[in-house]
């Protein structure tokens, strides 16, 4: 059974760069072999998905954020990372890690998110 | 990028009650089509994936079913536990989109 646990800030001023780090916790787990996500749901609204880092760690971006948004994963600590500059109130939301399953973009594990609030 | 859009944005129903909610897909995404559901406060979780398989361990109340454009997600006889807001997603092209929900209420 795979858990995520998202870490970071949560609070950051205007123009910095935001980065979340998620965990995968999970007997014999390897990251190399899960493809995982970004998620963000501002306050009231609805969902928006931001990126992806697949098992071979291919990148892939919301078109929208993509100038921002950068995705890593850290083998080492079963990690993944994101990393977003230039945050903006806009920018306040929950944000989620996510699994999603192999050769299927259903998100079937989902952290249970962490409040970013971007104030001055 | 592929628009989603739900249908209704809000209900309010009865238990016992059959729900029906619409999604709706800008262009033709086969059927590349998840259903989530996010109770207050917490993550979504996955119910159906590929329109119209019930992920593990959902209730077998929850169905959906649909193709190209049109689907639809149906809880059969609903629960008081099923209070939540509703999201559809679309995996057809990246980037991955949701509609905007449909919040459930009990009557």
């Amino acid at each position: 059974q795979i858990t995520l646990k998202e870490s970071g800030p949560t609070l950051v001023r205007p123009t910095q760069t935001l980065t979340l780090t998620c965990t995968f916790s999970a007997s014999s787990l390897n990251i190399n072999e899960v493809d995982a996500g970004w998620i963000r749901q501002p306050p009231g609204k609805a969902l928006e998905w931001l990126a992806l880092i697949y098992w071979d760690g291919n990148e892939r971006y919301s078109p929208s954020l993509k100038t921002r948004l950068t995705i890593t994963k850290d083998t080492s600590k079963n990690q993944v990372v994101l990393s977003m500059t230039n945050m903006d109130t806009v920018d306040t939301a929950t944000y989620y890690c996510v699994h999603k399953r192999r050769k299927l973009g259903a998100f079937d594990i989902w952290g249970q998110g962490t409040m970013v609030t971007v104030s001055s | 990028d592929i628009q989603m859009t739900q249908s209704p944005s809000s209900l309010s129903a009865s238990v016992g009650d059959r729900v029906t909610i619409t999604c709706q897909a800008s262009q033709d995404i086969g059927n590349y089509l998840n259903w989530y559901q996010q109770k207050p406060g917490k993550a979504p979780q996955l119910l159906i994936y590929g329109t119209s398989n019930l992920e593990a361990g959902v209730p077998s109340r929850f169905s959906g079913s649909g193709s190209v454009t049109d689907f639809t997600f149906t809880i059969s006889t609903l629960q008081p536990e099923d209070i939540a807001t509703y999201y559809c997603q679309q995996y057809h092209t990246l980037p991955y989109t949701f509609g905007q929900g449909t919040k459930l209420e009990i009557k």
